[in-house]
């Protein structure tokens, strides 16, 4: 099956500076990228996706790049706030998205 | 829309009991799945579901059954509960794009 690989599994980073996230994966029929946002006690929600005919993706200060021979994407957060500060996860599809295979997290904390 | 519900919030059980997780969803979604998160683990696909009638086995499906009767219900079925199944549990339902939608989440500790 489909193994996912996140690291670093924690980050600590001054406000405004950015942070990147990054996850390999095995499957090279996985063509669906998600990345979560899971707050203290909350659900995880959907931040930016990306599918394997695209290479990178943007929404404001959040960005998703995907290398598809590497098999290896990752997340950008440029202009860090505190409200940042989450655990994300990565995530991986071969069937476009309803079984997803999640990496472990990334515990981010964006100080003052 | 109320989005995806789950009920109960918290649950506590004895060894061996067993119980259903419910999972209710009224954007008329035809996927639906159902995760377990441990600590340190990550999110973990338990079962998933491509239209009533319809059901399949993710990565951790041993000791979970599931039905899906009709498109706005997916509950999950602890047969004999055991400590190792204490967990946050999330029930999610898929739009057409493919976003998984999560509901609330249930707190499930077994003794």
């Amino acid at each position: 099956g489909e193994n996912v690989e996140q690291h670093p599994s924690t980050l600590s980073v001054q406000e405004g500076d950015s942070a990147v996230i990054k996850c390999t994966y095995s499957d090279s029929a996985s063509n669906y990228f998600p990345w979560y946002k899971q707050e203290l006690g909350k659900r995880p929600q959907l931040i930016i996706d990306i599918r394997s005919n695209v290479g990178e993706k943007k929404d404001q200060r959040i960005a998703v790049t995907l290398n598809k021979t590497a098999k290896h994407f990752s997340l950008h957060i440029t202009e860090t706030q505190p409200e940042d500060s989450a655990v994300y996860f990565c995530a991986a599809s071969r069937n476009s998205g309803y079984a997803l295979n999640f990496g472990k997290g990334t515990s981010l904390l964006v100080t003052p | 829309n109320a989005g995806v519900t789950q009920t109960p919030k918290f649950q506590v059980l004895k060894t061996g009991q067993s119980m259903t997780l419910q999972c209710a969803q009224d954007m008329n979604h035809e996927y639906m799945s159902w995760y377990r998160q441990d600590p340190g683990m990550g999110l973990r696909l338990i079962h998933y579901s491509v239209g009533a009638g319809i059901t399949d086995q993710g990565e951790v499906p041993n000791g979970y059954n599931v039905s899906r009767s009709t498109t706005e219900d997916f509950p999950l079925r602890l047969l004999s509960a055991a400590p190792s199944q204490t967990s946050v549990y999330f029930c999610a339902s898929i739009s057409g794009p493919n976003e998984q939608f999560f509901g609330p989440g249930t707190r499930l500790t077994v003794l």
